[in-house]
C-alpha cells in the first residue's frame, strides 16, 4: 500500500459544479498537508497550505483534514474551465525540522463549459 | 522575480551518454530538491539537498547524482542514462523542507 492514495481520475464535472479531490494516507506521522495544481507542460504550484487537523479556505477553495481518518479533501465551488488541470496531495511530518514530502500521483479534472 | 531555473527544458540523448540537467534558484532557499514525473506514478523525489554541501537520497536515487557547492544551484547528473529514466523532471526549492516548495518548468528528457 502506498504511504498517499490518490485516485488520478480524470473527474469531468461541467462548469459551476462544486468539485471534491481527496487524497488518504496510511502515515500518522504526518502533519504537514498541502495542495498543489498543475497545468499541463507546467511545474506544480501550491495551492493550499494546511497543518494538522481542521478546515481552511481561501476563496474558492476549502482544504480539509482529518487526522483521525487519515483523510484530506480540497473542494473548489463554482468550479472553472480554467480549474482544469492536475491537482496533487502532498504531505510530510516534521523530524528535526526536516522531511521528505510525500506526493499522490495526482487527479486530473476537467471542467467543461 | 522568485524562480527557479531548469535547462535545458527538452533533451533527447543516446544510451550511456553523460548529461547534466542545470536548477538554479534566486530566493536564498536552503532546501532544494528534484523529482521524475511519470504517467500512473506521479511525483518521486530523487535527491534532496538540506544546505550546501549536504545531500540526501529521495526515493528513487539510482542513477543519479546530485551536488550542491553553491547554495542557489542543485544540477543533476545522469552518468550512464539509460531508457528507463525518460521522464518530466523538476527542480525544486524552498526555504525549509516543510515550506512551500517552488518549482521549475521542468525538463523532458528521452533516452534513446
Amino acid at each position: 500500500q502506498k504511504e498517499v492514495e490518490q485516485d488520478p481520475g480524470p473527474l469531468s464535472v461541467p462548469e459551476g459544479a462544486i468539485v471534491s479531490l481527496n487524497c488518504t494516507y496510511s502515515n500518522s506521522a504526518f502533519q504537514y498537508f498541502m495542495w498543489y495544481r498543475q497545468y499541463s507542460r507546467k511545474g506544480p504550484e501550491l495551492l493550499m497550505y494546511t497543518y494538522s487537523s481542521g478546515n481552511k479556505e481561501d476563496g474558492r477553495f476549502t482544504a480539509q483534514v482529518d487526522k483521525s481518518s487519515k483523510y484530506i479533501s480540497l473542494f473548489i465551488r463554482d468550479s472553472q474551465p480554467s480549474d482544469s488541470a492536475t491537482y496533487l496531495c502532498a504531505m510530510g511530518g516534521s523530524s528535526g525540522g526536516s522531511y521528505i514530502p510525500t506526493f499522490g500521483r495526482g487527479t486530473s479534472l476537467i471542467v467543461h463549459p | 522575480e522568485a524562480q527557479v531555473t531548469q535547462n535545458p527544458r527538452y533533451l533527447i540523448t543516446v544510451t550511456g551518454k553523460k548529461l547534466t540537467v542545470t536548477c538554479s534558484q534566486n530566493m536564498n532557499h536552503e532546501y532544494m530538491s528534484w523529482y521524475r514525473q511519470d504517467p500512473g506514478l506521479g511525483l518521486r523525489q530523487i535527491y534532496y539537498s538540506m544546505n550546501v554541501e549536504v545531500t540526501d537520497k529521495g526515493d528513487v536515487p539510482e542513477g543519479y547524482k546530485v551536488s550542491r557547492k553553491e547554495k542557489r544551484n542543485f544540477p543533476l547528473i545522469l552518468e550512464s542514462p539509460s531508457p528507463n529514466q525518460t521522464s518530466l523532471y523538476f527542480c525544486a526549492s524552498s526555504f525549509s523542507g516543510n515550506t512551500e516548495a517552488f518549482f521549475g518548468q521542468g525538463t523532458r528528457l528521452t533516452v534513446v
